[in-house]
C-alpha cells in the first residue's frame, strides 16, 4: 500500500526558474493539501484541492503560486519566478474525505533557489 | 501558527517521561492533531483528540481540555529515537476545517 509519492525530493532552481513540485496522493484519496516549512518553523497550509477543484487557497500567495489537482494524473505545486525566500520544504499530505481527521504526509520536496 | 503555542524545545532523560504543552485559541474546534517530525523526514501522525479527555496509545498519550484550550502529549519510557520536533496542529471552523499548525517543539533526549 504505496504512501503519500512527491518528486522530486530535492530541487534547485536558479532565481527567475520555475518549479514544478508533484504530488501523488494514497490510493483512494480525492483530497490533497500542500504545505510550506521554513526551516527552525511550523507548517504553514498552502491549498487544499479535490480532483479538479481547489477548495481552499487561502494560504497561497496570490502572485506566482498555483496548484491543480486534474483529473488524472498528480497534484502539482507550481512556483513561477521563484525567489530565494522560497526556498522550503514543501510538503503535500492526503485523505480519503474532508471528514476523515488524519491526513498522511508525504516526504517533501526540498525546494533551493540559488 | 495562529494562536496556537508550544515550547520551543525540551530536553528528558532516556527512560524518562515527558510532557509536552500546546495551548490554543480558536472559535468552532473541532479536533487537536499531534504529529512527530524527525529531522528531514515528513510528519507522521501520532494522535488525535476531539472530545475532553486521555487517549492513550502504547508509550504516547495525548490530553485534551477544551474548556481550556489545552493539549498535552505525554511520551514514556523515552527512547533516543523519540528525538524529534512534535507538532501540535488544531482543526476549526474559524480555520476553514484546515489543519493549522504550531511552530513544533523540538524533543532531545539524552542518555
Amino acid at each position: 500500500n504505496a504512501g503519500v509519492m512527491q518528486n522530486p525530493r530535492h530541487l534547485v532552481r536558479r532565481r527567475g526558474q520555475e518549479a514544478r513540485l508533484r504530488c501523488s496522493p494514497m490510493k483512494g484519496h480525492s483530497h490533497v493539501y500542500w504545505y510550506r516549512q521554513l526551516p527552525e518553523e511550523g507548517l504553514k497550509f498552502m491549498v487544499y484541492l479535490q480532483k479538479e477543484n481547489i477548495i481552499d487557497e487561502s494560504g497561497m500567495p496570490k502572485e506566482r503560486f498555483s496548484a491543480e489537482f486534474p483529473k488524472e494524473g498528480p497534484s502539482i505545486l507550481r512556483i513561477q519566478q521563484v525567489v530565494r525566500g522560497d526556498s522550503a520544504a514543501y510538503f503535500c499530505a492526503s485523505s480519503p474525505s474532508e471528514g476523515t481527521y488524519e491526513q498522511y504526509f508525504g516526504p517533501g520536496t526540498r525546494l533551493t533557489v540559488t | 501558527g495562529q494562536n496556537i503555542d508550544q515550547p520551543t524545545e525540551m530536553t528528558a532523560t532516556e527512560g524518562a517521561i515527558v510532557q509536552i504543552n500546546c495551548t490554543y485559541q480558536t472559535s468552532g474546534f473541532n479536533g487537536l492533531f499531534w504529529y512527530q517530525q524527525h529531522a528531514g523526514e515528513a510528519p507522521t501522525f501520532l494522535s488525535y483528540n476531539v472530545l475532553d479527555g486521555l487517549e492513550e496509545k502504547g508509550r504516547f498519550s495525548s490530553f485534551l481540555s477544551r474548556s481550556k484550550g489545552y493539549s498535552y502529549l505525554l511520551l514514556k519510557e523515552l527512547q533516543m529515537k523519540d528525538s524529534a520536533s512534535y507538532l501540535c496542529a488544531v482543526r476549526s471552523l474559524e480555520y476553514g476545517n484546515k489543519l493549522v499548525f504550531g511552530a513544533g517543539t523540538i524533543l532531545r533526549v539524552k542518555s
